[in-house]
């Protein structure tokens, strides 16, 4: 079965570094999403991308945050400067169909910012 | 703002019972609330979708209601399994994005 696939799994970063995840969504699937879930706490809304441009962010997606799809199948997160509250799993979604309906997402990446 | 609670943060159910969750959400009614499953590390699992015109629906041994006079979706798992066990994430639609409920653990207990 197809599935999302999200790398790396861990990464640990400095504070105040660039990081970049990295997702290839399943590959006939047309909107794509990232969620967060601090550690015991809810999973968090990003921001959804669709037809090559932000369909909608929340208020976590400051000016830190960008996405990209660079080509036709990977679909990236880059955080230009990481803070301490940044750590966090991070999830990538997409889905076929209609926005925001019957997610698929990935394992994560684990986020942990010194 | 929209708020999602879900009635418990852990639920133990004897193997063989039926397993109830409920989701309660304030302010207005999403058009559809979805139903996933999060295991340990892992990411959501998306299970099911109801419309807000739809009182029932059924998924093998899954069933969910939305009764949008209650403001309030149930989620039942019927004769659980020790494999049910898991986090369930009841989740609405808000402003072109999904939110997510903290989410109910589930402990199936042979």
């Amino acid at each position: 079965e197809p599935e999302v696939t999200q790398t790396p799994s861990h990464q640990v970063t400095q504070m105040g570094q660039e990081v970049i995840l990295r997702c290839v969504p399943i590959s006939n699937h047309l909107y794509f999403y990232w969620y967060r879930q601090i550690l015991g706490q809810k999973v968090e809304f990003l921001v959804s991308f669709y037809n090559n441009e932000i369909s909608e962010k929340s208020e976590i997606f400051d000016d830190q945050f960008s996405v990209e799809r660079p080509d036709g199948s990977n679909f990236t997160l880059k955080i230009r400067s990481t803070k301490l509250e940044d750590s966090a799993m991070y999830f990538c979604a997409s889905n076929l169909d209609r926005l925001n309906e019957k997610l698929f997402f990935g394992s994560g990446t684990q986020l942990s910012v010194l | 703002s929209q708020k999602i609670e879900q009635n418990s943060e852990a639920l133990n159910i004897q193997e063989g019972k039926t397993a109830t969750l409920t989701c309660n959400y304030t302010n207005y009614s999403p058009a559809y609330l979805q139903w996933y499953r999060q295991d340990p590390g892992r990411g959501p699992v998306f299970l099911l979708l109801i419309r807000e015109n739809e009182k029932e629906k059924r998924k093998e041994r899954l069933k969910v209601t939305f009764d949008t006079t209650l403001k309030q979706s149930l989620f039942h798992i019927t004769a659980s399994q020790p494999a049910d066990s898991a986090t369930y994430l009841c989740a609405l639609d808000r402003d072109d994005k999904i939110i997510f409920g903290k989410g109910t653990r589930l402990h199936i207990l042979p």
